[in-house]
This record gives structure tokens, C-alpha cells and sequence, in this order.
């Protein structure tokens, strides 16, 4: 596609709850990454790939976050057990190649625990 | 502890007058910055960078300044115009133990360009 495509744009989850959140990125591009964006906040690294690969996995906060990349395109993030604090604005970026740095977001994820 | 900090939280500027957001960073191993736009319900956008190897780089009405010595940079929009009107961040990354690509995130300013 065009751009990179997230979906669910909004998810209200009870606390306790799983969570799966879908990331599109542009077709081709080899490097994708997951932010997570807290009200008021700069977007926080979460996790890295390069195509199907988890390079760094060092922002998730807990165990409870899991992401995957299996065939180096689409990627999940999931979330276990969803807690208040995991209500955010969670983003996908992707880029063409790896170190480039003005990659392109998502519109993102509202994720809302009550 | 904030590595890239915006102490602006917001900032009001008229049409056709100069806009500059500030950012201030405090690890000296950062060698690439960048700023982002982002529209309410919308991702960040790429607008800029600047290597660490350069003070000053040119893009239209935008225009980035990194004062190494300093650990500051800013951005400076002439002129500004109501399309402008964003929430803008400052982003670093580099050599400092994170992975290639991974941004450090200020938390933003919010412009408003008054016609």
C-alpha cells in the first residue's frame, strides 16, 4: 500500500484482557519498528525487526508484550493481560533500508483499558 | 531521566512571522536528529535531520541548527503559515547502545500559527 496501515485504530479492552495489534508497512520495506506513545509523551521505542528478524527487543516494558514479524512484512504486537498502564497510542514505522532514519508511521493504535 | 528534552510545551506564532522550536539533548553520543510533525489522529511525519557532522541544514521554509557544544538544536519555520499548526518533535539517535534506528523522542511541542 501507500503508507503504513494499523489496525485496529481504536481497541477498548477490559483490564485482564489479550490484545493483538496489526501492522501494514510499506510494501518492501525492510525495517519496521513499534513505539508506544503515552498521553502527553514522545513516542518510546518498543521493538525493532529487520524483514523477519527481532534485532532488539529492548523498549517492551514487561513479558506481557510480545511482537512478531514471521514471513518479514506484516507484524504483530500482542499484549497479555493488559493492565492500565498499556493504554496508549501504540505506532508502527517501516523504511526501506536499515539506518534510515526518517521512516514512515503509522497512523497508529488507540488502545484504551478500562 | 530525558535524554532529548522540549521545555516548550507549546508555542504561538503569527502568519509570515519565524517559528523556532527548541531542543536540548544531553548524550554527547548521539550523531543524528531529527524532527517529526504530527496532525491530531495522525502518525509522525518526517520533516528534517541533521548529522552531527554539519550545523545547519536547509529544506524550503525549514531550516535545523545543531549547536554541538551546546547539545541544542532548533528548528526554525519562515514563514510560518496555518498549515503549519502541529505538534512537532525532536528526535536523536546514534552510537549510544541502541539499535541502529532506534529515535529518542522529546515530547513535543505544540505549534499554533494564528492567521
Amino acid at each position: 500500500g501507500a503508507g503504513v496501515s494499523q489496525s485496529p485504530r481504536y481497541k477498548v479492552a477490559k483490564r485482564g484482557q489479550d490484545v493483538a495489534l496489526r501492522c501494514d508497512p510499506i510494501s518492501g520495506h525492510v525495517s519496521l519498528f513499534w513505539y508506544q506513545q503515552a498521553l502527553g509523551q514522545g513516542p518510546e521505542f518498543l521493538t525493532y525487526f529487520q524483514n523477519e528478524a527481532q534485532l532488539d527487543k529492548s523498549g517492551l516494558p514487561s513479558d506481557r508484550f510480545f511482537a512478531e514479524r514471521p514471513e518479514g512484512s506484516v507484524s504483530t504486537l500482542k499484549i497479555q493481560r493488559t493492565q492500565q498502564e498499556d493504554s496508549a497510542v501504540y505506532l508502527c514505522a517501516s523504511s526501506l533500508e536499515t539506518g534510515i532514519y526518517g521512516y514512515t508511521f503509522g497512523s497508529g493504535t488507540r488502545l484504551t483499558v478500562v | 531521566d530525558q535524554q532529548v528534552k522540549q521545555n516548550s510545551p507549546s508555542l504561538s506564532v503569527q502568519e509570515g512571522r519565524i517559528s523556532i522550536l527548541n531542543c536540548d539533548y544531553t548524550n554527547s553520543m548521539f550523531d543524528y536528529f531529527l524532527w517529526y510533525k504530527k496532525y491530531p489522529a495522525e502518525g509522525p511525519t518526517f520533516l528534517i535531520s541533521i548529522s552531527s557532522i554539519k550545523d545547519k541544514n536547509e529544506d524550503g521554509r525549514f531550516t535545523v541548527f545543531l549547536n554541538k557544544s551546546a547539545k541544542h538544536l532548533s528548528l526554525h519555520i519562515v514563514p510560518s503559515q496555518p498549515g503549519d499548526s502541529a505538534v512537532y518533535f525532536c528526535a536523536a539517535s546514534g552510537n549510544y547502545g541502541g539499535s541502529q534506528g532506534n529515535l529518542i523522542f522529546g515530547k513535543g511541542t505544540k505549534l499554533s500559527v494564528k492567521p
